[in-house]
């Protein structure tokens, strides 16, 4: 069965709010997540990751937050815009073992 | 620098018919991976190749078969196709095996009859 989860299947962000993503994963184990990217007829795309040893990591407009108490992941965006219309997937790395995607939250921006 | 490349982009099979997905990256990267995305559900690993010379079996490997012809190119198999393997697979790679960044094709979509 799916070792990672998405809260939400779908989420709709009105165009320059902030997005939020949550995920849950499930071995407490796992030392490395990582969220991707997927636009329509896309493959993947990496967004951002985080090892276990950091609690929040940000890049361009987003932000990784580690809750390893709960095992929840999030992702937020600053500033949605349109071209951030896309499926997102969070994924979890245990040790000794591949990475383990979820089922993926659809977001989608309205202008 | 094109990254990771797949063919073909589309295909049709009858159930029965064979065929192989080609994947190659000009990364210069250690593991390749196989994957398969359904409707609803995650990414799947099918087969992965942490270094050259080696494979190793993922989440969902029957009726599939690899090769890792060179550190550049990664094939998928499927020796007799049936309806269940319709899909969209996706061919990645990673600088080394363990908890980094895959980098991923854009896909090939796969409908068996």
């Amino acid at each position: 069965g799916e070792s990672v989860g998405l809260h939400l299947p779908t989420l709709s962000v009105q165009e320059g709010d902030n997005s939020i993503i949550n995920c849950a994963y499930s071995n407490s184990a796992s030392d490395y997540f990582i969220w991707y990217k997927q636009e329509s007829g896309k493959g993947p795309q990496f967004i951002i990751d985080i090892r276990s040893n950091m609690d929040k990591r940000q890049g361009q407009r987003v932000t990784v937050l580690l809750n390893k108490t709960v095992k929840h992941l999030s992702l937020q965006i600053a500033a949605t815009q349109p071209g951030d219309s896309a499926v997102y997937f969070c994924a979890e790395n245990p040790p000794r073992y591949k990475l383990s995607f979820g089922a993926g939250t659809t977001v989608t921006v309205r202008a | 620098n094109a990254g990771v490349t797949q063919t073909p982009k589309f295909q049709v099979l009858k159930t029965g018919q064979s065929m192989t997905l080609q994947c190659a990256q000009d990364m210069n990267h250690n593991s390749m991976y196989w994957y398969r995305q359904d409707p609803g559900m995650g990414l799947r690993l099918i087969y992965y190749s942490a270094s050259e010379g080696t494979t190793d079996k993922g989440e969902v490997p029957n009726g599939y078969n690899v090769s890792r012809l060179n550190k550049r190119e990664f094939s998928l198999r499927l020796e007799s196709a049936a309806p269940s393997q319709t899909s969209v697979y996706f061919c990645a790679s990673s600088e080394r095996e363990g908890p980094n960044e895959q980098y991923f094709g854009p896909g090939t979509r796969l409908t068996v009859t």
